[in-house]
């Protein structure tokens, strides 16, 4: 079965660089999740979208925007790179809202460097 | 906002014995679910086994097993016949409204 695609697997960036995240839910699935987990921590929920509008946002930075598109992809866009931000970064997907919306399925993450 | 407590941050096993996780949390919640996720040293987040919270009955899925007790807001993960796989981290993670809230998560090592 298809699963949750998220590209680059890794990337290395230096500070005040930026980045940009990409994931690709599973077919069908028309809810986004991003969440953040720094080294030895539980992930941390950054954001989340629903049919293309954000649907609830977490503990995610001003520096930090996300988006869904048409196709229901999403892009974590990350701005003045801190080396804090340094973490790997889970994008999730879940069907429709209130048909198993609680089932969320992850991507293996982007593992973020910043230098 | 909810809390999730992992009060176990490592724990080993003996290959085919059984071992329990333990986890609380708090919420002012009254439908919401509970999730066990494992994550192995690749990092990649799977999913274990699920818990309504408006349905009694524990959930098991293979050696994976709960005992779910909503009053006492606790949630054990249960794993039978621990295999040398099972090594990870295990991670309780609690969903209302829309996001899921993790623990801090439980080391797991199944020793041979």
């Amino acid at each position: 079965a298809a699963g949750v695609i998220q590209s680059p697997r890794h990337l290395i960036k230096e500070k005040r660089e930026t980045a940009t995240l990409k994931c690709y839910p599973i077919p069908r699935h028309d809810t986004v999740y991003w969440y953040q987990q720094g080294p030895g921590q539980d992930p941390q929920f950054l954001i989340s979208f629903y049919e293309k509008m954000q649907s609830d946002k977490g503990s995610i930075p001003d520096r930090f925007s996300a988006q869904q598109f048409s196709d229901y992809h999403s892009e974590l866009n990350m701005s003045s790179l801190e080396l804090g931000d340094s973490a790997l970064y889970f994008c999730a997907s879940s069907g429709r809202r209130g048909q198993k919306a609680y089932e969320q399925y992850f991507g293996p993450g982007t593992r973020l460097t910043v230098t | 906002a909810q809390t999730v407590t992992q009060s176990q941050p490592e724990m080993s096993v003996q290959e085919a014995e059984t071992v329990t996780l333990s986890c609380t949390y708090d919420t002012s919640e009254n439908n919401y679910y509970l999730f066990w996720y494992k994550q192995p040293p690749s990092r990649q987040m799977i999913l274990v086994i699920r818990q309504e919270a408006y349905k009694q009955q524990n959930a098991t899925e293979n050696r994976f097993s709960v005992n779910f007790q909503k009053a006492a807001k606790s949630f054990s993960l249960k794993i039978s016949d621990s295999q040398l796989g099972d090594t990870a981290m295990y991670f309780c993670a609690f969903y209302a409204g829309n996001m899921l809230t993790f623990g801090g998560g439980t080391r797991l090592m199944v020793k041979p």
